[in-house]
């Protein structure tokens, strides 16, 4: 597509459930990432992927959090058992090659979807 | 952990006014450093990305500049207007495969 798409844009869940956050990337984009930017606060690194696999799991908060990411494209981000320190912006980015083949190319990012755990 | 510290938090123009943001981190060691842009309830925006081999960068009215040497970079605006009120973000990548942001800088541009 055009740009990386997020969907849903808005999920209210309540706490204890399990919620899916999608992520469409840029057509042809071998590298994916997550962020979540809450309240007031940066944005910090959940995971990422080049291709289908994910060489860095470091940001992934708890064994709660799970993500994949299939056929080199839509990527998955789910949380189990939500908790009310869940609640943020979930902001998945797309890159062409990622660092391994390129340098020249930034990130691209979609517009985000926010959770909000009741 | 790796730190990005943007100064100031918050800045308010007159439009028409030069401006600059200023980024600093910690380990000089970065592979690439890029400005975002973000609206309110949107996601982010590139602006600029320099790497790690370049001095600075340059698209329209924005030129981003970078010094290794003293971890800084700085973000300057020329010509100001309230269209570009939006929160701006630094974010520097050691590896490539993730960014550290900054909090950012909240800029308004008073018309």
């Amino acid at each position: 597509g055009a740009g990386v798409s997020q969907s849903p844009s808005n999920k209210v869940t309540e706490k204890g459930k399990d919620v899916e956050l999608r992520c469409d990337p840029i057509s042809g984009h071998t590298a994916l990432y997550w962020y979540r930017q809450s309240l007031g606060q940066g944005l910090e690194f959940l995971i990422y992927f080049q291709g289908n696999s994910a060489p860095d799991k470091s940001g992934l908060p708890s064994d709660r959090f799970s993500a994949e990411r299939t056929g080199g494209s839509v990527s998955t981000l789910t949380i189990q058992r939500t908790q009310q320190e869940d609640s943020a912006v979930y902001l998945c980015a797309s890159s062409l090659l990622g660092r391994a083949l390129y340098r020249d190319y930034g990130y691209t990012f979609g517009s985000g979807t926010r959770l909000t755990v009741v | 952990k790796q730190e990005v510290t943007q100064i100031p938090a918050a800045l308010s123009v007159p439009e028409g006014e030069n401006l600059v943001l200023n980024c600093s981190f910690t380990d000089s060691a970065i592979y690439n450093l890029q400005w975002f842009r973000q609206d309110p309830g949107k996601g982010l925006t590139s602006l600029l990305l320099i790497q790690s081999s370049q001095r600075e960068q340059t698209s329209g009215r924005l030129n981003a500049s970078l010094d290794k040497s003293s971890g800084r970079s700085t973000l300057y605006i020329a010509a100001s207007q309230p269209g570009d009120s939006a929160t701006y973000l630094c974010a520097v990548s050691y590896t490539g495969n993730q960014f550290y942001f900054g909090t950012g800088t909240s800029l308004t541009v008073i018309p």
